[in-house]
């Protein structure tokens, strides 16, 4: 079945503890993305990867961080977590025509 | 930079009513890709749209891309309670890389 898979799902943690979402897909796509929706806000795109060693940031790429070692894994990593990074955070990959999304991160920081 | 903006943000209606959503970008699109989300899941993908002026129908969905590639709507006949959720419109910048969505409609439908 082709699906992009988080984890974690659901996530509480504390400012500056560093943590890591993880993301993968099993469909082969070159182009993976990560986003975060906010009320009334939408999704907006936090960094994208339009291959493996080639990212770019997105419009909110402030206090994140990312890496593509490999096709199938495109992990985002939060060093120092604050308060208004609470979020949803869903992780996608483009066949260059619909994008897959995950199932998503809620991560909650106090 | 560029904004991509929906409205209504929300939108109750009864079930039978239409129900339409619009889409307004801030700069001219490539194409239009339209998202639904469920309560408590994840956006799926619904269309595509590329050429100015394209119409596109899936069922009781109409989708539209404006002649000048900025905009775009997204018209449900009949509503049922099972077309529920958030509607989001999305476009790529002119590169292609970076994806711009709209700020979401919220359709309620009330049985």
């Amino acid at each position: 079945e082709a699906q992009v898979t988080q984890n974690p799902r659901y996530l509480i943690t504390v400012t500056g503890k560093k943590l890591t979402v993880t993301c993968s897909q099993n469909m082969n796509h070159e182009y993976m993305s990560w986003y975060r929706q906010d009320p009334g806000l939408g999704l907006r795109q936090i960094y994208y990867s339009m291959n493996v060693e080639v990212t770019d940031k997105g419009d909110v790429p402030e206090g994140y961080k990312v890496s593509r070692k490999e096709k199938r894994n495109f992990p985002l990593i939060l060093e120092s977590p604050s308060p208004n990074q609470t979020s949803l955070y869903f992780c996608a990959s483009w066949t260059g025509y619909e994008q897959y999304f995950g199932p998503g991160t809620r991560l909650t920081v106090t | 930079g560029q904004q991509v903006m929906q409205i209504p943000q929300y939108q109750h209606v009864q079930e039978g009513e239409d129900f339409t959503t619009y889409c307004n970008s801030s700069t001219t699109l490539s194409n239009i890709q339209w998202y639904k989300q469920r309560p408590g899941g994840h956006p799926v993908f619904l269309i595509q749209l590329v050429k100015s002026g394209e119409v596109k129908k899936q069922k009781r969905l109409t989708f539209q891309f404006g002649e000048a590639k900025k905009n775009s709507s997204l018209h449900i006949t009949a509503t049922q309670t099972t077309d529920v959720g958030t509607y989001f419109c999305a476009g790529p910048c002119d590169t292609g890389n970076q994806f711009y969505f709209g700020t979401g409609t919220s359709l309620t439908v009330i049985p």
